[in-house]
């Protein structure tokens, strides 16, 4: 029933590891993204993909790779994983720009240590 | 860079008071957002307006937006406990690019 999911909702891992979060809509919406949300609930773009073609790419260093299999997906791994990579990593989706808004997934709290 | 700015950043108001949030933006944009987030939930959509629409309704929401001030007011009317919650402003001018600010904690209290 859930609009957009994310795994795993809590992420606890070490300072050089490799991990990945999973996200799928279910609301047939061609556009997909990744937003991160720090510890002052700043929310920042990291990418938008639309109809599985990377659109943004909001200059994050590269250990961060977004993977989109087919446009209800949008993965994102994390490569040797750092302490501010720390934050709440959120999925969304959406259809047509500026017309409607954003189905938000409801987060991957992620904390290295 | 961050395109929307929240004022005030926190607002305490007693059950049934209406609340009132502003939000701040520089640079001309295509339509701005409202969105809702519940503590340790993700963001709920509100009420979408456009750059050529200066007001919107949505039950108790009340939008506005005033593109020559670049601002944007969001008022909620007879608060409930239920409406405590942090709400953010999102400007959207490039499409597939929603800039969100930092939002404003809003708790009511019965």
């Amino acid at each position: 029933d859930t609009a957009v999911s994310q795994t795993p909702k809590y992420l606890v891992t070490q300072m050089g590891n490799d991990k990945s979060i999973k996200c799928e809509q279910n609301l047939g919406h061609d556009t997909m993204y990744w937003y991160k949300q720090d510890s002052k609930k700043f929310l920042k773009i990291m990418f938008s993909y639309n109809n599985k073609e990377l659109i943004i790419n909001e200059t994050v260093p590269n250990r961060f790779s977004p993977k989109s299999p087919d446009k209800a997906h949008l993965n994102l791994h994390i490569n040797s994983l750092e302490l501010g990579d720390s934050a709440v990593y959120f999925c969304a989706s959406s259809q047509a720009q500026g017309v409607s808004g954003y189905t938000f997934g409801s987060g991957t709290r992620l904390t290295v240590v | 860079s961050q395109q929307g700015e929240e004022d005030p950043q926190a607002l305490s108001i007693q059950e049934g008071e209406n609340a009132t949030m502003n939000c701040s933006y520089k640079t001309s944009i295509n339509n701005l957002q409202w969105y809702r987030q519940n503590s340790g939930r993700g963001l709920v959509h509100l009420i979408l307006i456009r750059s050529n629409e200066r007001e919107k309704h949505s039950g108790r929401l009340r939008v506005t937006l005033d593109t020559s001030k670049k601002s944007s007011s969001l008022l909620i009317t007879a608060s409930r406990a239920a409406d405590t919650a942090s709400y953010f402003c999102a400007t959207g001018k490039i499409d597939y690019k929603l800039s969100f600010g930092a939002g404003t904690t809003v708790t009511v209290r019965a």
